[in-house]
């Protein structure tokens, strides 16, 4: 069975920085990419980007380029999304998710989330 | 920028069927665009119930269908149960192996 865990609850002061993790286990992590989700405190759900766990290969919607950074270990078949200063508005769950073959779409299965919250 | 349309709300009545729908407002949706449909309830992880057009995700009802009506992508729900009142979304993959996200929808089964 394909299982993604994520990283637990964190609790930032802007301008901090954070990196949230999403190990997956149950198949072949290098074969496939992991995406990413935010979702905003009572709003929809919302792409990042994406990235390869076989060569790091990554794209970012527009939305996001810039703002953060995707990367894998692929050594502890493990994801990550970071951040090197937060702001208030990045105050959201986050998913990470497995697509369902080696493209890029569609994503499958899912991590439970992890709660980010920053305020100062 | 691709803006990916869902109905912002719906409802059916219990045993009912409706469709929902996620179009493009630039351009006709396609299995190219590889549409995927995701339910969620308040404070749980999006289910995934349909990806690549019409496959049922593993685990998800028959009453659960998806394809292309016209130039956009629907998902049908026959049957409608009242756990199946929810948050639906849908995502496109439009492009440059980047994919969107519809504003979603919420099924209401009253």
């Amino acid at each position: 069975e394909v299982q993604l865990v994520q990283s637990g609850a964190e609790v930032k002061k802007p301008g901090e920085s954070l990196k949230i993790s999403c190990e997956g286990s149950g198949d072949s992590f290098t074969s496939y990419w992991i995406g990413w989700v935010r979702q905003m405190p009572g709003k929809g759900l919302e792409w990042m980007g994406i990235i390869y766990a076989s060569d790091s290969d990554t794209k970012y919607s527009p939305a996001f380029q810039g703002q953060v950074t995707l990367s894998v270990d692929k050594s502890i078949s493990t994801a990550y999304l970071q951040w090197t200063s937060l702001k208030a508005s990045d105050t959201a769950m986050y998913y990470c998710a497995r697509t369902y073959s080696s493209s890029p779409a569609p994503l499958l299965h899912w991590g439970q989330g992890t709660l980010v919250t920053v305020s100062s | 920028q691709t803006v990916v349309t869902q109905e912002p709300a719906f409802s059916v009545s219990p045993g009912g069927t409706v469709t929902l729908t996620c179009g493009l407002t630039s351009g006709s949706v396609s299995t190219s665009n590889y549409p995927s449909w995701y339910q969620q309830t308040p404070g749980q992880a999006p289910r995934t119930l349909i990806y690549s057009t019409h496959i049922r995700s593993s685990g998800v009802p028959g009453r659960f269908s998806g394809s292309i009506l016209g130039n956009k992508a629907a998902l049908t729900i026959t049957g409608a149960q009242a756990d199946d009142e929810s948050f639906y979304y849908c995502v496109l993959y439009v492009g440059r192996d980047i994919s969107v996200f519809g504003g979603g929808t919420k099924l209401t089964v009253l």
